[in-house]
Order: C-alpha cells, then structure tokens, then sequence
C-alpha cells in the first residue's frame, strides 16, 4: 500500500513531442504528489508538485494531471528538448507526520535531437 | 542550485568498515532526510531528524544511524559495511509542516 508505480521506464520522444510519464498510488492518505528530474551524478531537483484538490497544474512546459478516484497523476512535458534528457520520479507523500516520500522507481527520458 | 551540499562527494570502503557522510541543509531548514538510491532504482528513505531527533524512519537496520545538530547540519553513520550498502545517498532538507523537500547532490559510496 505504500508502493508508487510509475511508467513507463524508458522513453524516448523526438524534439518537440509530448513526453508523457504515468503513476499509481493506493494509499489515499498521500496528499503531496512532486515529480523529480535528475541528471547523472545530480541530485533529484524539485520539478512540479500538486496536491489532491486540484486536477492540474501547470508550470511552464510541465503540467501535472491528477486523477483522485483512480490514484493516478502523471507529468506531461510539452515541446520536449534534448536538455529535458534525464530521469524523472515521481513521488508521493503525507502532509502531515514524517512527510518521507515515497518515490516511484523512475523513467528515462531521452529527446531526440 | 538548493544549497544542500553534501560531503564527500565519492567514498569506496571496505566490507565490515563504517562510514559517516555530512549533509548541510538549506538556509531556513530545520528538517533533514536521508535517502539512499540504489543503481537505476528510485530513493529510498532512511531517515529524518528534526530539532535533533529522529522523527520517523524507513526499513533499514540499526547500524544506519543518524545525527542532526544545532545549526540544522546532518551526519548519516553506516557500520558494518556490505557490499549492498554501495549506493547514493541523498540528502533533503525542508521545513516542517511544508512537504517541500530540496536535494543535495548526494554521495556516492561504493563498498567493495
């Protein structure tokens, strides 16, 4: 029940495409979902986050789409650039004790030139 | 950049040592998390310190310890060494009561 599934594990998308990465949760006390960009040899860097009372939410040329009676959410990146090649997580988390997230096992974007 | 640096940057020990990574925290945080990311997998938390104490922790033995000190800065101990500790440690900083959590750039120990 703490599991997040994320998918798919790799992508690969041509400049300019829609990048579309999706995950499940089952906890339904998770109130925080981010998504995580990481670079090899980099630390995941805080990308987009939403919580449960909005459907979506956009920042620039990320959205995050939430499905709360499906528990799933997923990132969209539109206009995909080579730049946007790393691997994204995403992550849920309670807002309330611990706050410890609970990471899905990541996706490996690569835009193609 | 978040201002969660990290220390040392690379580490290989040997089997049964012990090791000690150093964390700062962002300025303004109070709250320090430990993760810790296997090859090709997502982090997994360990622990999290606030005002000095351990305030949760995940699956992993006692012999992964931690310390948070005055000025919020964070050290995570790991005795008895094995070859399945080699990972990348992340440390995250944040402030308690907000679930907005910053990386550092993480150590990477190999354990041979």
């Amino acid at each position: 029940q703490q599991q997040v599934k994320q998918s798919p594990q790799s992508l690969i998308v041509q400049k300019g495409g829609i990048s579309i990465i999706n995950c499940a949760y089952e906890n339904t006390a998770f109130d925080y979902f981010p998504w995580y960009q990481q670079f090899p040899g980099k630390g995941p860097a805080l990308l987009i986050a939403i919580r449960p009372d909005v459907s979506e939410k956009k920042e620039g040329r990320f959205t995050i789409s939430f499905n709360k009676s499906a528990k799933q959410f997923s990132l969209h990146i539109m206009d995909s650039q080579p730049g946007d090649s790393a691997t994204y997580f995403c992550a849920a988390s309670k807002a309330s004790g611990t706050y410890k997230y609970i990471f899905g096992t990541g996706t490996r974007l690569k835009v193609l030139a | 950049e978040t201002g969660v640096t990290q220390s040392p940057t690379h580490l290989i020990k040997t089997r049964g040592q012990q090791v000690t990574l150093r964390c700062s925290s962002q300025s303004g945080h109070n709250t320090v998390s430990w993760y810790q990311q296997a090859l090709g997998q997502g982090p997994q938390f360990i622990f999290q310190y606030y005002r000095e104490e351990e305030n949760g922790r995940g699956n992993f033995p006692p012999r992964f310890s931690g310390l948070q000190f005055p000025n919020y800065s964070s050290e995570l101990n790991v005795n008895a060494l094995e070859l399945d500790d080699s990972a990348l440690y992340l440390c995250a900083s944040s402030l308690l009561g907000f679930t907005e959590a910053f990386f550092g750039q993480g150590t990477r120990l190999t354990v041979v």
